[in-house]
């Protein structure tokens, strides 16, 4: 079946580390994003790549970095200095072009102890 | 920057009852997006709308789009439980391409 998946589910680093949270999909997308999800403030975009080895800045990339060297692959590094890390990401894929919907993975839940 | 607004932030209705969702946006838009996403999972696409004026159906769900391309609504009539979740609309602008702006979300409750 063809999909998105974000590993891992959950995930906890102390303050100050680097995580990277992984996102693969097999739709053959060439566009991907990735976003932020607080509560009561829905979905903020982080970053987005439309194409191999390119990517912009979304809203809110301060304290994040991204790679897009394969097309399956955006994996999102988020830094220590990302000043309230603590949040539930979700990757999400589509067709490139306008008007296409998004397909979102599961998400991954990152807290910092 | 672009801003989509999205009301009301919670509602919970009695089974059976309509529901309604708003979104306006500070800018014409050249299209908007409505996802569902259940508790605990992740955003779902229901149904783009293109067209001023554009109104589409799935079952007990109305869409619609304003005239101006700039407000839209999600109305559910006779809600059941299965129809639970967070409903969020998203719009792009044709200058940035497939990037969408999402607003804030409408939490629905459903009491049986």
């Amino acid at each position: 079946d063809g999909g998105i998946t974000q590993s891992p589910k959950y995930l906890f680093r102390k303050e100050g580390q680097n995580v990277t949270l992984s996102c693969e999909q097999n739709l053959n997308h060439d566009a991907m994003y990735w976003y932020r999800q607080d509560p009561g403030q829905g979905l903020r975009l982080i970053y987005y790549s439309q194409i191999v080895n390119d990517f912009q800045k979304g809203d809110i990339a301060e304290g994040y970095s991204v790679s897009r060297e394969k097309k399956e692959s955006f994996p999102l590094t988020v830094t220590s200095a990302q000043k309230n890390p603590t949040a539930f990401y979700l990757c999400a894929s589509s067709i490139f072009g306008q008007n296409q919907p998004q397909h979102f993975g599961d998400g991954t839940r990152l807290s910092i102890l | 920057g672009q801003q989509v607004m999205q009301i009301p932030q919670y509602q919970h209705v009695q089974e059976g009852e309509d529901f309604t969702t708003y979104c306006n946006s500070s800018t014409t838009l050249s299209n908007i997006q409505w996802y569902k996403q259940r508790p605990g999972g992740h955003p779902v696409f229901l149904i783009q709308l293109v067209k001023s004026g554009e109104v589409k159906k799935q079952k007990r769900l109305t869409f619609q789009f304003g005239e101006a391309k700039k407000n839209s609504s999600l109305h559910i009539t006779a809600t059941q439980t299965t129809d639970v979740g967070t409903y969020f609309c998203a719009g792009a602008r044709m200058e940035y391409g497939n990037k969408l702006v999402f607003g804030a979300g409408t939490i629905l409750r459903v009491k049986s």
